[in-house]
């Protein structure tokens, strides 16, 4: 059973950081591109970030680029998001997800959600 | 950026009824070199994550009830539901993966 369980969220100050983990279980996690996708209170789903099954690629969204880093530990079947230089924007229930093998860029398997609160 | 724009924002349905969300892209998101519409259908209940209904505009993933369609292709979309059950509530959302990945602003859908 496909399993995902993200972590690393919590309260923190506009201008700061926090490093989200998504630990995944189930399925051959090296095979599969991995992405972040958050929900704002109340609103709709805004594709965050996705890295490559290997990790050689990352993709970003314009919203975020320059401020996060997307990563994976393929030993430790772990994908993180390094979020720096937080505002009150980024303020989300940020979701891990398992992309498909065929079509990729679509995401099969999501976790529960790790809450980011940035205020003051 | 492709912009996905979704109409009805809300709407209720009676059971057994037929309920139709329709997806627009701002540009079209067929893949000339597979033939096929980069476009998904999640569907979100309250307090959960998103859940993958359908992909390549009419591709059912497995598990996902039949009453549950979609059709289109280019830019104009449409999520089915062919007879409205209790269990189908929820806020569904397309999304299209031509180009990175955008989503619709969602649609919520409710009983009658």
């Amino acid at each position: 059973e496909v399993q995902l369980l993200e972590s690393g969220g919590g309260l923190v100050q506009p201008g700061g950081s926090l490093r989200l983990s998504c630990a995944a279980s189930g399925f051959t996690f090296s095979r599969y591109p991995m992405s972040w996708v958050r929900q704002a209170p109340g609103k709709g789903l805004e594709w965050v970030s996705a890295i490559s099954g290997s990790g050689d690629t990352t993709y970003y969204a314009d919203s975020v680029k320059g401020r996060f880093t997307i990563s994976r530990d393929n030993s430790k079947n772990t994908v993180y998001l390094q979020m720096n230089s937080l505002t009150a924007e980024d303020t989300a229930l940020y979701y891990c997800a398992k992309e498909k093998a065929v079509p990729t860029a679509i995401g099969d398997f999501w976790g529960q959600g790790t809450l980011v609160t940035v205020s003051s | 950026d492709i912009v996905m724009t979704q109409s009805p924002d809300s709407l209720a349905v009676s059971l057994g009824e037929r309920a139709t969300i329709n997806c627009k892209s701002s540009q079209s998101v067929l893949s000339s070199s597979k033939n096929k519409n980069d476009l998904a259908w999640y569907q979100q209940k309250p307090g959960q994550p998103p859940k993958l209904l359908i992909y390549w505009a009419s591709t059912r993933e497995s598990g996902v009830p039949d009453r549950f369609s979609g059709s289109g292709s280019g830019t104009d979309f449409t999520l089915t539901i062919s007879s409205l059950q209790a269990e189908d509530v929820a806020v569904y959302y397309c999304q299209q993966f031509y180009s990175s990945w955008t989503f619709g602003q969602g649609t919520k859908v409710e009983i009658k």
